[in-house]
């Protein structure tokens, strides 16, 4: 139980060009989900938080036209990257945490992440 | 001030043997709760054991146990009988505030490199 999917895993893109992560909780009800950045050899930073429904609250110093974040439903959230370049090649994690199956609720169930890479 | 502090950047041990993991923290909320995480080469972070703060006894799971030291604000992770399997990135996390429904976003670490060597 608690499986979060991210899609796509690897991404290649051009300078300029916006991209979109997918991050599903496959069997519950993810609540809140979370969205993180890691820089190779570093900790993971926190991005946004998305509630179900609402638009989502972006930690200081990350731009929200930049990173798109739509939680549309209690099973799906996406992360667009608008008009990315290379200092957007990163690590992109996302987490999850709510009710039902066999998932504890305090705690945040995380995605494979999305390795973004742009040209 | 840094709220959760992993002072190993990297940790070497022999296959078979317990390895502690430091973890320290500074909050001054009386209720939070301290994660530790896996990650592997592949990326990919996987829960391995939760300690609230209220919480009398340390948490265990497994070859997993938490060291929880309230007074000073230590959780150091635990792991008996070592395997190569193990080796990874180790991050400490933390929740600040009481639990309400659905998570809550954490504070990590910076990590520990753990490498089990045979």
């Amino acid at each position: 139980g608690a499986v979060v999917s991210q899609h796509p895993s690897r991404v290649i893109c051009k300078s300029g060009t916006s991209v979109k992560i997918e991050c599903r909780s496959l069997d519950f009800q993810a609540t809140t989900m979370f969205w993180y950045r890691q820089f190779p050899k570093q900790s993971l930073m926190l991005m946004a938080t998305s509630n179900e429904g609402s638009k989502a609250t972006y930690e200081q110093g990350v731009e929200k036209d930049k990173f798109l974040i739509n939680h549309a439903s209690l099973t799906l959230s996406t992360l667009t990257v608008t008009s990315a370049h290379p200092e957007d090649s990163s690590f992109y994690i996302c987490s999850a945490g709510g009710r039902g199956g066999v998932i504890s609720t305090d705690t945040q169930y995380f995605g494979p992440g999305t390795r973004l890479t742009v040209l | 001030a840094q709220k959760i502090t992993q002072t190993q950047p990297g940790m070497f041990v022999q296959e078979k043997e317990a390895v502690t993991l430091d973890c320290t923290y500074d909050t001054s909320d009386p209720s939070y709760g301290l994660f530790w995480y896996k990650q592997p080469s592949s990326g990919e972070m996987i829960f391995l054991i939760y300690q609230g703060s209220y919480d009398q006894q340390n948490a265990t799971e497994g070859r997993y146990s938490l060291n929880f030291q309230k007074a000073r604000k230590s959780a150091n992770l635990v792991i008996s009988a070592s395997q190569l399997g193990d080796s990874a990135m180790y991050f400490c996390a933390m929740r600040e505030g009481p639990i309400i429904q659905g998570a809550q976003k954490l504070v990590f670490g910076q990590g520990t490199r753990l490498t089990i060597n045979p």
